[in-house]
Order: C-alpha cells, then sequence, then structure tokens
C-alpha cells in the first residue's frame, strides 16, 4: 500500500483557506486518497476521499494532481474549531485504515 | 441518525481485572473495526468483524484481546489480566459495507481505558 508524507505542522489565520499538502508518488491506479481529521481527544472524523477527480463535500476540497502522486485538502475558510490533526491516507489496506502522524493543523484569530 | 456509539466513555481498571467496552454501529452498517492509540501515539488497527465473523485480526496482541460482534447487539472487545500498558483510548469504527475499493468508515468517540 501507498505511504504518504505530509508536513508535521501548519499554522492558518482564522478565515483563510488552509490548503495542507500530502505526497503519495508510490499510489496505484485503484487506491483512494482519504482524508481524516482528529480534534483533540475526539474520535476521527471523516472528512472526504476522492480517486482522480477533484471532490468537494460541505466540509472540504480535494484537489488530487493529475499525475496523483500528490493530493491537497483545502477547508475553504478555516474556524478554530478546525484545529486539529489531518491524515491523508491511500487506499485501505484490507479493509483497515494505516494512519501516519498527520499534520497538526493550528488555526489562529 | 445516531452514529457510532461507544460505551463506557472512560473506565478504570486495577491490574488483572477484565475491562469490556462496546461499540454499537451506526444504524445499516454491518461492519466494525476496531483502533487504539496509546498515549502519545498513532491510531493503530486492532480488528475488523462482521456480524459473527472476524475477518482480520492482524493487529489484536495475541494475549488477553479478544473481540466479537454477534447477531444482536454490539461489538464488544474484552482484554483480560489488564496491565498498565493496556491505558489507551479505544475508537471503534462501522462502515455500512466492506471489501470495496471505496467506502467511509465512521468513528465513535472512544472509550479512555486507565488501567491502576
Amino acid at each position: 500500500d501507498a505511504k504518504t508524507t505530509q508536513p508535521p505542522s501548519m499554522d492558518c489565520a482564522e478565515g483563510r483557506a488552509a490548503n495542507l499538502p500530502c505526497n503519495h508518488s508510490t499510489i496505484s491506479g485503484n487506491e483512494y486518497v482519504y482524508w481524516y481529521r482528529q480534534i483533540h481527544s475526539q474520535g476521527p472524523q471523516y472528512i472526504i476521499h476522492g480517486l482522480k477527480n477533484n471532490e468537494t463535500n460541505e466540509m472540504a476540497s480535494l484537489i488530487i494532481t493529475e499525475d496523483r502522486k500528490s493530493s491537497t485538502l483545502i477547508l475553504p475558510h478555516a474556524t478554530l474549531r478546525d484545529t486539529a490533526v489531518y491524515y491523508c491516507i491511500v487506499g485501505l489496506s484490507g479493509n483497515k485504515l494505516v494512519f501516519g502522524a498527520g499534520t497538526i493543523l493550528r488555526v489562529k484569530s | 441518525n445516531a452514529g457510532v456509539m461507544q460505551n463506557p466513555r472512560h473506565l478504570v481498571r486495577r491490574r488483572g481485572q477484565e475491562a469490556r467496552l462496546r461499540c454499537s454501529p451506526m444504524k445499516g452498517h454491518s461492519h466494525v473495526y476496531w483502533y487504539r492509540q496509546l498515549p502519545e501515539e498513532g491510531l493503530k488497527f486492532m480488528v475488523y468483524l462482521q456480524k459473527e465473523n472476524i475477518i482480520d485480526e492482524s493487529g489484536m496482541p495475541k494475549e488477553r484481546f479478544s473481540a466479537e460482534f454477534p447477531k444482536e447487539g454490539p461489538s464488544i472487545l474484552r482484554i483480560q489480566q489488564v496491565v498498565r500498558g493496556d491505558s489507551a483510548a479505544y475508537f471503534c469504527a462501522s462502515s455500512p459495507q466492506g471489501n470495496r475499493l471505496s467506502y467511509e468508515q465512521y468513528f465513535g468517540p472512544g472509550t479512555r481505558l486507565t488501567v491502576t
């Protein structure tokens, strides 16, 4: 299964867009890209997933490059409540999610 | 729509006692997953179950840990003879269907186990 690389931490000003990058250069053709987040001590929360096309839902947008080797999660108007650890996960390793270290996003007022 | 429910939210056990953690999946979901998060560490998969079947238990410690998902009732993660190293947050997730290339897992709030 493909591994992912994310920056350990990022800061974002409240009200601005938060753009969280993820590299997954070894992704295979049928592996989806998933994003989850974990707000302090809570259960992980599903955000969005996609295969090739860009995806958007009420929470975020997911931009996947044409070669699928990287993606960006966009929170269009970050709020303080978006402060969390964001996990980019590629594929489902036999039905299980393999969480890495993720990116700590700090939204600041 | 009720989400994934876990109880208890907090559980304190003395060394050597048994811990039972319960998980009720979202309505309509027949697949359950358990993950563990040790203090200051990442989430690790433990076990994947469908109704009455264990599909993948590759992340379960070989001893003292067991899981079930009966035909009726919640999924249970059971830890016998707990030790201090079992202190962690245990999260349950559910999905409507497994064995596809794409599906979401929805997580519960977790059970925080403290072994004294």
